[in-house]
């Protein structure tokens, strides 16, 4: 079974300085990867997917990701904070076949500081 | 261009009442699925269909129903309303088998509480 990890549920950056959002996956298989962005009062919204074509995904607002294999990892950053960036981030991981059932991490509220 | 729409938004009910809420997409997507999301749990699957007629359970099936009887519409039935089904229930729809490299569109919610 495949499961994420989110570290820190409240990360909090000055506006201009680097966000880094940690996910760490669990899959016995090459796994499907996606992070989503949740503004206040709204459904997830695709930031950006991996799916092995390129192990540095570049997603929309500037974020990016790059997949580690040897750490199982999935970080998401952007070299500078916007203020429009405050919102929850969750990571998901899927793995091929059957329903192909998406795993959520906990999810990282993001607090921009001006 | 619609996407996934989510009726009714905000709702309070009473302890014991039924109530239905609504999910609707208009892209044609076979596979859709009803998530409740609580503070630090992130989201988890109530219950999912791969198509018309055909439903399963997810992670947390207690105390809701669904059917799917055509592929545009996914209604979440609580049968008797508990305070621990205070939530916010996000549907979802994707394209369907083969393609596990889409991601899921989401619609915007419906806030319940129960009193």
């Amino acid at each position: 079974a495949q499961s994420v990890t989110q570290l820190g549920s409240h990360v909090s950056v000055s506006e201009g300085a680097l966000v880094l959002l940690r996910c760490n996956y669990s899959s016995s298989v090459p796994p499907y990867l996606f992070w989503y962005v949740q503004y206040p009062n709204q459904g997830l919204q695709l930031l950006l997917k991996y799916t092995s074509a390129a192990t540095l995904v570049k997603g929309i607002n500037g974020f990016e990701a790059e997949f580690k294999k040897s750490e199982t990892s999935f970080h998401l950053t952007k070299p500078s904070a916007h203020m429009s960036d405050a919102a929850e981030y969750f990571c998901a991981v899927r793995i091929s076949g059957g329903y192909q059932k998406v795993t959520f991490g906990t999810g990282t509220k993001l607090q921009v500081i001006p | 261009n619609a996407g996934v729409t989510q009726t009714p938004k905000f709702q309070v009910l009473k302890t014991g009442q039924s109530m239905t809420l609504q999910c609707a997409q208009d892209m044609n997507h076979e596979y859709m699925s009803w998530y409740r999301q609580d503070p630090g749990m992130g989201l988890r699957l109530i219950h999912y269909s791969v198509g018309a007629g055909i439903t399963d359970q997810g992670e947390v099936p207690n105390g809701y129903n669904v059917s799917r009887s055509t592929t545009e519409d996914f209604p979440l039935r609580l049968l008797s309303a508990a305070p621990s089904q205070t939530s916010v229930y996000f549907c979802a729809s994707r394209p369907g088998q083969g393609t596990p490299n889409q991601p899921q569109h989401f619609g915007d919610g419906t806030r319940l509480s129960i009193l």
